[in-house]
């Protein structure tokens, strides 16, 4: 079975800190990508990765950034959290190339930050 | 710019009846598309997927439709079962954006025994 994994389920932060979010899959998947969920929003793609080092902004990459200095792990960073990054955030991947298809997503992070 | 809507946000059905759950598209570039299941506290998984050449697919209770003209697809599921609870999402990507899955709002489907 895939297993992709979150590092924190829930995390409380204050406006300004730093925040990590870790994500690892077992299956050696190429791409990974970030979620987040809101009400009324659905999902909405942060960032992806298609490859080590490789990164691409999704459609709301703004006040965050990522890293992927290994095949199975894709950190999001959030540099300064703020209110409205309080979210339910979701890390997914899914292997290969070509048109998207099932995505493998772990249990999801939930963020408040006050 | 929503590109993938589900104007729904929840809907109730009776056990053993019919839900049909509703997304419309606007991108005529997607080309395939998919639905998503979620339980509280658990991320999205899989459900059942559809390629633009088609215009059905079944897997079990459940079946979705595209109607490509329109830019609508639907999931149908039935007999609808208590475990059926959830939030479904439709998603869809097109050949060009091809890393990209866009998501829709989301539906909340409550199945009362």
């Amino acid at each position: 079975d895939v297993k992709v994994t979150q590092s924190s389920r829930y995390l409380v932060k204050r406006t300004g800190e730093k925040v990590f979010l870790e994500c690892v899959q077992d299956m050696d998947h190429e791409n990974m990508f970030w979620y987040r969920q809101d009400p009324g929003l659905g999902l909405r793609l942060i960032y992806f990765s298609y490859d080590v080092k490789m990164k691409e902004k999704g459609d709301i990459p703004e006040g965050y950034s990522v890293s992927r200095e290994k095949k199975e792990r894709f950190s999001l960073i959030l540099e300064s959290a703020s209110t409205n990054q309080t979210s339910m955030y979701l890390c997914a991947s899914r292997p290969g190339q070509g048109p998207a298809g099932e995505l493998f997503f772990g249990e999801g992070s939930r963020l408040t930050v006050l | 710019d929503q590109q993938v809507k589900q104007n729904s946000p929840s809907l109730s059905v009776q056990e053993g009846r019919i839900s049909i759950l509703n997304c419309d598209y606007t991108n005529s570039m997607f080309d395939y598309f998919l639905w998503y299941k979620k339980y509280p506290a658990e991320g999205p998984t899989f459900l059942i997927s559809i390629s633009s050449i088609k215009d059905k697919n079944e897997d079990g209770r459940f079946t979705v439709f595209l109607n490509k003209s329109a830019k609508h697809l639907s999931l149908h599921i039935v007999p609808s079962q208590p475990g059926d609870s959830a939030v479904y999402f439709c998603a869809a990507s097109s050949f060009q954006g091809a890393q990209k899955l866009v998501f829709g709002q989301g539906t909340r489907l409550t199945i009362n025994p």
